[in-house]
C-alpha cells in the first residue's frame, strides 16, 4: 500500500491528451514538491518534473505538472508511442521523514 | 553533472548482508545541498524509498527497514553504501542509486540499477 495513490494504468490514442493523478495528504503532497519520474523497462527512472510543475531539463514540453492541495497531476499532450511507460510521483513526508512514491501508473498509447 | 553506478553482489543468500555501492563521478559528493539515496524496485512493484544520506552525513531511512539499513558514504572515494541485513525473498530487487540537488528538485540523475537476488 502506497502513501501516493495513483490510478494503476491509463490508456490514450495518439495524439490524444491523458492526464494522471498522485493522490496524498497534509504531511506530503500538501505541504512539499511533487516530483514525476518516466520509467522504461529495463532502463533507469528518469526525472520528468519536480517542483510541481517545472519541466526537468531535456523533456518534451507536451509534459505538464500541476498541484492543488493535497492532490497533483501529471499531464501529457499530443500522446506518442514514445511515451509508453510506468510513471511515479513522489514527495517528502514530513511524519515519515522520507521519501514516498506513488504506486506507478502504467501509461498504454493505444 | 552528476553520474552514480552501482555495484555489487547479484545473489545474496537469505538471513545474509546484502552490500551495495554507488561510486559518484562528475563532482565532489560533499557537494552542499546534496542528498545520496538508494531506491530498489521489487518484481512486479513500483520504486521504493529504501534511504538517503546528506552531504552533512545525516541518514535518511524507511521506517520499515530502519533496523536492518545503514547508509553511509566515503568521500575520499566519492561513493556510498548500502548495507542490509538478514535479507529474505522479500528484499529481491533492482537497487538503484540515485542524487537529489535538494528536496524540491528530485532524483536526478539515476544509475542503471542492478539487479539482487536472495537464494540459499
Amino acid at each position: 500500500q502506497s502513501v501516493l495513490t495513483q490510478p494503476p494504468s491509463v490508456s490514450e490514442a495518439p495524439r490524444q491528451r491523458v492526464t494522471i493523478s498522485c493522490s496524498g495528504s497534509s504531511s506530503n503532497i500538501g505541504s512539499n514538491s511533487v516530483h514525476w519520474y518516466q520509467h522504461l523497462p529495463g532502463k533507469a527512472p528518469k526525472l520528468v518534473m519536480f517542483y510541481d510543475d517545472v519541466l526537468s531539463s531535456g523533456v518534451s514540453d507536451r509534459f505538464s505538472g500541476s498541484k492543488s492541495g493535497t492532490s497533483a497531476s501529471l499531464a501529457i499532450r499530443g500522446l506518442q508511442s514514445e511515451d509508453e511507460a510506468d510513471y511515479y510521483c513522489a514527495a517528502w513526508d514530513d511524519t515519515l521523514n522520507g521519501w514516498v512514491f506513488g504506486g506507478g501508473t502504467k501509461l498504454t498509447v493505444l | 553533472q552528476f553520474h552514480v553506478q552501482e555495484s555489487g553482489p547479484g545473489l545474496v543468500k537469505p538471513s545474509e548482508t546484502l552490500s551495495l555501492l554507488c561510486t559518484v563521478s562528475g563532482a565532489p559528493m560533499n557537494t552542499v545541498g546534496y542528498y545520496w539515496a538508494w531506491i530498489r524496485q521489487s518484481p512486479g512493484r513500483g520504486l521504493e524509498w529504501i534511504g538517503s544520506i546528506h552531504y552533512t552525513e545525516t541518514t535518511y531511512y524507511k521506517s520499515a527497514l530502519e533496523s536492518r539499513v545503514t547508509i553511509s558514504m566515503d568521500t575520499s572515494k566519492n561513493s556510498f553504501s548500502l548495507k542490509l541485513t538478514s535479507v529474505t525473498a522479500a528484499d529481491a530487487a533492482t537497487y538503484y542509486c540515485a542524487t537529489m540537488a535538494s528536496r524540491d528538485l528530485g532524483f536526478d540523475p539515476w544509475g542503471q540499477g542492478i539487479l539482487v537476488s536472495v537464494s540459499s
